[in-house]
């Protein structure tokens, strides 16, 4: 069965703490994303690895920074997290087809709460 | 860039038909998906559509029709536990391995 975890379901940090969200998957998927879901704002992608060590900013990356060691783990990193940082955080995993469906699979979303 | 849009509610009783639509804007397109979110759950996959026309999967169809960069999800039969959002989401623009989702439209369904 596919499976994306999440390291917390539900997160508290204060203003200018240095905040790490893992992420893992089991499927061997090269595509890994992390995504913010505001209401009404639907989810906005941060940032997206498509394969080890590699990176690409998506439309919201500021005030964020990513870590892809291992094919199967993704990291989110908030360097200092602030009050517009508090969010539900959703990552997800794909194996990239060009020519067909590529399905997302996500977690199960960290709701981060900065005070 | 790239956007989309779709109604942000939809109401329906059970057994009832609904469709909701959503139509984008894109520079490349791959192809327009579907998800289903129930509230605190994760999204998950329900449909795609790559060329025009219909995709049936059971209850749920997509239809997608590129020249005029609109697509639909139809829900047939509805239950309680369709009341869920639900999200297009578009490949396109500067890669295909990345999906922009719309921001969604949360579907009431009543008894």
């Amino acid at each position: 069965d596919v499976k994306v975890t999440q390291s917390s379901r539900y997160l508290v940090k204060r203003t200018g703490e240095k905040v790490f969200l893992e992420c893992v998957q089991d499927m061997d998927h090269e595509n890994m994303f992390w995504y913010r879901q505001d209401p009404g704002l639907g989810l906005r992608l941060i940032y997206f690895s498509y394969d080890v060590k590699m990176k690409e900013k998506g439309d919201i990356p500021e005030g964020y920074s990513v870590s892809r060691e291992k094919k199967e783990r993704f990291s989110l990193i908030l360097e200092s997290a602030s009050t517009n940082q508090t969010s539900m955080y959703l990552c997800a995993s794909s194996f990239p087809r060009k020519s067909s469906t590529d399905t997302q699979y996500f977690g199960p979303g960290t709701r981060l709460t900065v005070l | 860039g790239q956007s989309l849009e779709q109604p942000s509610e939809v109401t329906a009783v059970e057994g009832a038909i609904v469709q909701i639509n959503c139509t984008y804007q894109t520079s490349g397109f791959y192809g327009l998906s579907w998800y289903q979110q129930h509230d605190g759950g994760a999204p998950t996959f329900l449909s795609y559509n790559a060329l025009d026309g219909l995709e049936e999967t059971g209850r749920f169809s997509s239809f997608l029709s590129r020249s005029d960069s609109y697509g639909y999800l139809l829900l047939q039969e509805l239950q309680m536990k369709d009341s869920a959002s639900y999200f297009c989401a578009v490949r396109g623009g500067t890669g295909f391995q990345k999906l922009v989702f719309g921001t969604g439209t949360r579907l009431l369904v009543s008894p």
